[in-house]
């Protein structure tokens, strides 16, 4: 099936800071959805983008379909203690609409 | 309240017995799924359903079972025939595009 690969796999950052993390896939998708999911509960969707180039915020939060498809790139400015979670990158797949998850980036934030 | 319900929020089950998990939804969405985390694997698709009496095998069916025979209920078994059981289990609905996640059952069997 579809692959999607996210890096960083974890990252450790000071309170204040950007950051950055990307997911790449092998085939071409027409939606990213970025989830952030905290300890012990359901992701929860952040950020959906429908179209090549698209350019989408939320707060902080700034997601970016790419160009060729197969990549998405999700941004948080100014990290706070509470944007402490695993960030998924996913996408549907499939003539079912399948939905793709990525491994997860873990993000934790040094106040 | 609407959403998705996912019941109990931890289950403790002997080995060998069969469990049942419990997904509710109000949202009139037509899709449902359940997933698999693990620690550091990410989430693995079990199973979909995309309609009432239908529902495909994901990428790691084998040892579960579910059915789908009103759109607002999606439960699944966990059978005695899956190895390693103990996990958290996330249901999640569809009305497009997007998945929209329950709160999570974690399952250990012990």
């Amino acid at each position: 099936g579809q692959q999607l690969n996210q890096s960083p796999q974890s990252m450790f950052i000071q309170e204040g800071e950007d950051v950055s993390m990307n997911c790449t896939s092998s085939s071409i998708f027409n939606t990213w959805l970025w989830y952030k999911q905290e300890p012990g509960e359901g992701p929860v969707l952040l950020i959906a983008l429908y179209k090549a180039g698209e350019l989408t915020s939320n707060g902080r939060l700034t997601a970016q379909f790419g160009i060729t498809r197969k990549d998405s790139f999700l941004n948080i400015s100014a990290s706070i203690p509470s944007d402490v979670g695993i960030y998924f990158c996913a996408g549907p797949s499939g003539g079912y609409q399948k939905v793709t998850f990525g491994i997860g980036t873990k993000l934790q934030v040094i106040p | 309240d609407g959403g998705i319900t996912q019941s109990p929020k931890y289950l403790f089950r002997k080995e060998g017995q069969n469990v049942t998990l419990s997904c509710e939804q109000n949202l009139n969405h037509d899709a449902m799924y359940w997933y698999r985390q693990d620690p550091g694997q990410g989430l693995r698709l079990i199973y979909y359903s995309q309609i009432v009496n239908d529902f495909q095998k994901g990428d790691i069916a084998e040892g579960y079972s579910v059915s789908r025979e009103k759109k607002e209920s999606f439960p699944l078994t966990v059978t005695s025939a899956q190895k390693n059981p103990t996990a958290f289990y996330l249901c999640a609905t569809g009305g497009g595009t997007e998945a929209f996640f329950g709160q999570g059952t974690r399952l250990t069997v012990v």
